[in-house]
């Protein structure tokens, strides 16, 4: 049920690109993106519908694909402050919501 | 209230204790959500309701787990004879009941559990 992300972790340099990927084994209705700071809670980024649309938040933009039961995360010309870890979270049927397994990001000088 | 509410933020409790924590959602929300978190890891579903109503709660990790929300707003979790594997943040969110595919979740700051 949970979700599987990959990469486990990246390292970039400031304004350098990165892309994380969801992949899920069940159905989606929909696939939301959140991002977690160190001992914070989780924050919301944004929501993917059916339908493959792709939506942007500032320089971080994501797809959904809902044939391959896939989404992506794309994250350009990185800031510091985009550090964290990154969870794509699945909304099944029943409105259960299951986080994926995480992905760190390190963005540094 | 405005905005999601647990309590307490820390607790620390010896083996074989019960413990109770508390969330208090977002006043116009149905939808509330558990999760535990160990440290360096994702959140861990526990549990739903849609109001009143606890439709799944396949992720509770054993019967010692228990979650309430009888009138449809504030929830406790309570884990009873408590393990020293219990021991992670516990985290609360809310979110409308909207049509499938919408709802983001608004998080609590979380109860730290210690178990010694």
């Amino acid at each position: 049920q949970q979700p599987v992300q990959s990469p486990q972790a990246v390292i970039l340099r400031e304004g350098e690109d990165a892309v994380i990927n969801c992949s899920s084994s069940k159905a989606l209705y929909s696939v939301h993106w959140y991002r977690q700071k160190h001992g914070e809670a989780p924050v919301f980024l944004m929501i993917l519908l059916k339908g493959g649309e792709q939506k942007g938040h500032e320089k971080i933009s994501a797809s959904f694909n809902e044939k391959k039961q896939q989404s992506s995360l794309y994250l350009t010309a990185s800031q510091l402050s985009y550090s964290g870890t990154y969870f794509c979270g699945t909304k099944e049927a029943g409105n259960q919501f299951y986080f994926g397994t995480g992905t760190s990001l390190t963005v540094i000088p | 209230g405005a905005g999601v509410s647990q309590s307490p933020r820390y607790k620390v409790t010896k083996r074989g204790q019960d413990v109770t924590l508390r969330c208090d959602p977002i006043s116009s929300h149905a939808t509330l959500y558990w999760y535990q978190q160990a440290l360096g890891q994702g959140p861990e579903f526990l549990t739903y309701f849609n109001y009143e109503a606890q439709p799944d709660k396949s992720g509770l990790p054993s019967d010692r787990f228990s979650a309430e929300r009888p009138e449809g707003s504030i929830s406790t979790l309570t884990i009873q004879r408590t393990e020293q594997r219990d021991s992670a943040m516990y985290r609360c969110a809310s979110s409308s009941l909207g049509t499938l595919g919408t709802g983001e979740l608004f998080f609590g700051e979380g109860s730290r559990l210690t178990v010694l």
